[in-house]
């Protein structure tokens, strides 16, 4: 399984956007790129997926470098609500299962 | 339409006790797959289970095992139970949307404690 590395934790300011970065260097040509954030004392869920364009939808945006090596999660106007621990996940197209490979994620603190 | 649910919510049990947890997915889902959450090792994979059929399955010893029903609905069963066993258990729902599966929907967990 392919691997992503996230920075462990990031701090930000409610209204203030949010940059979430993701390395994914050995992503392959059949990777989408999904993020999952998990707020306190919930499951997962889902935000956001692309495969090579950037992608935007109500929760947030998602920027994919040209070599698709990393990307960046982008919330526009964090609140207090958005503090979870978000992950990075690379995920085949052609799937033979529903099997999502986490690693540790990015713990997000946001401040009032 | 509701959530993914799953029962029970906590549970505690004895070392060498097992014990079997429910999830019932979304209406119309046929996926279900089941992950492990500790503070040590996060979120890992279990198994996945299609139209009553296990399609993949994670790197954990054959005391975990499930089943899926053919209402979709889903148990994990744990024997034989250690106290390393303590775990979030996590089940996820989705299904086909044309060729591609869409996102995992997740329940709320189970709690297991070991003691």
């Amino acid at each position: 399984d392919a691997k992503t590395t996230q920075p462990n934790s990031m701090e930000s300011n409610e209204e203030e956007p949010v940059h979430l970065p993701c390395n994914h260097s050995t992503i392959s040509g059949t990777d989408y790129i999904h993020w999952y954030r998990q707020l306190p004392s919930q499951g997962p869920e889902y935000v956001i997926h692309g495969l090579t364009s950037n992608v935007n939808n109500r929760m947030a945006s998602l920027a994919i470098a040209e070599d698709r090596k990393s990307s960046t999660l982008i919330l526009h106007r964090a609140t207090l609500r958005d503090a979870a621990v978000y992950y990075c996940i690379l995920n085949p197209i052609i799937q033979g299962a529903q099997k999502l490979v986490f690693g540790q994620g990015t713990r997000l603190t946001i401040n009032p | 339409k509701a959530g993914v649910t799953q029962t029970p919510r906590y549970l505690i049990k004895t070392r060498g006790q097992q014990v079997t947890l429910s999830c019932s997915p979304i209406s119309g889902h046929r996926s279900v797959s089941w992950y492990q959450q500790t503070p040590g090792q996060g979120l890992q994979f279990l198994f996945e289970y299609f139209s009553e059929t296990q399609r993949n399955k994670g790197n954990f010893p054959g005391r975990f095992s499930g089943r899926q029903f053919s209402n979709s609905r889903s148990e994990m069963n744990v024997s034989t139970l250690e106290l390393g066993d303590s775990a979030l258990y996590l089940c996820a729902s989705s299904d086909y949307r044309g060729s591609q599966l869409t996102e995992a929907f997740f329940g709320q967990g189970t709690r297991l404690t070991v003691v």
